[in-house]
């Protein structure tokens, strides 16, 4: 089975700009989650996504939103780009989610100049 | 709120012999699994080990072990014949039904030659 993907790898974007990840989980998995990773902070979880439902929801401002598509494709978008925002954003896949493994995408370098 | 933490922020070991990781947590739910995963130079998060809290065996995965302390509240991983390759950041991980990981801050493991 094909891992999970996630485009672009890398991407360089303005203050106030917005941005939109994209994230395809492995086959037959319907659970994807988004991570935000940066040195300061380490991994903080930003979201998780069960059949098209977001299931939960880190503490992370508005300005962060996902969705996720009938084919369990996942996208995170990023309004009002701040350079804090500057990060590593991973997404996981699972099954089904909870307690379950979930698997990792190579993630996408976000730079916010 | 559950956490999860890793004390030793830094670590080395000479390739073939044995280093122990150390994470303790805190939650108060009874059922939840317990990960660590390795993320190497290249960010790929790869699942090193998991165990489920219900188990009181030790999960192991070839030079991989875990030593569950479950009222402790203590999950280290020991890895055995140290290779080059095990060189990465190391994360403990919690998760349980609420569909989303806790992650520690990440010991960085050198495997010296």
């Amino acid at each position: 089975k094909a891992g999970v993907t996630q485009t672009p790898r890398y991407l360089i974007k303005t203050r106030g700009q917005q941005v939109t990840l994209s994230c395809s989980p492995i086959s037959g998995h319907r659970s994807v989650s988004w991570y935000q990773q940066t040195p300061g902070q380490g991994l903080q979880f930003l979201f998780e996504y069960f059949s098209e439902t977001q299931r939960n929801k880190g503490n992370f401002p508005g300005r962060f939103s996902g969705r996720q598509f009938s084919n369990s494709r996942s996208e995170m978008n990023v309004s009002t780009l701040e350079l804090g925002d500057s990060a590593l954003y991973l997404c996981a896949s699972g099954a089904s989610g909870g307690q379950e493994t979930q698997y990792f995408g190579p993630g996408t370098r976000l730079l916010v100049l | 709120a559950q956490t999860v933490t890793q004390s030793q922020p830094e670590m080395s070991v000479q390739e073939a012999e044995t280093v122990t990781l150390s994470c303790t947590y805190d939650t108060s739910e009874n059922n939840y699994y317990l990960f660590w995963y390795k993320q190497p130079p290249s960010r790929q998060m790869i699942l090193v080990i998991r165990q489920e809290a219900y188990k009181q065996q030790n999960a192991t995965e070839n030079r991989f072990s875990v030593n569950f302390q479950k009222a402790a509240k203590s999950f280290s991983l020991k890895i055995s014949d140290s290779q080059l390759g095990d060189t990465a950041m190391y994360f403990c991980a919690f998760a349980s039904g609420t569909y989303k990981y806790i992650f520690g801050t990440g010991t960085r493991l050198k495997v010296l030659a």
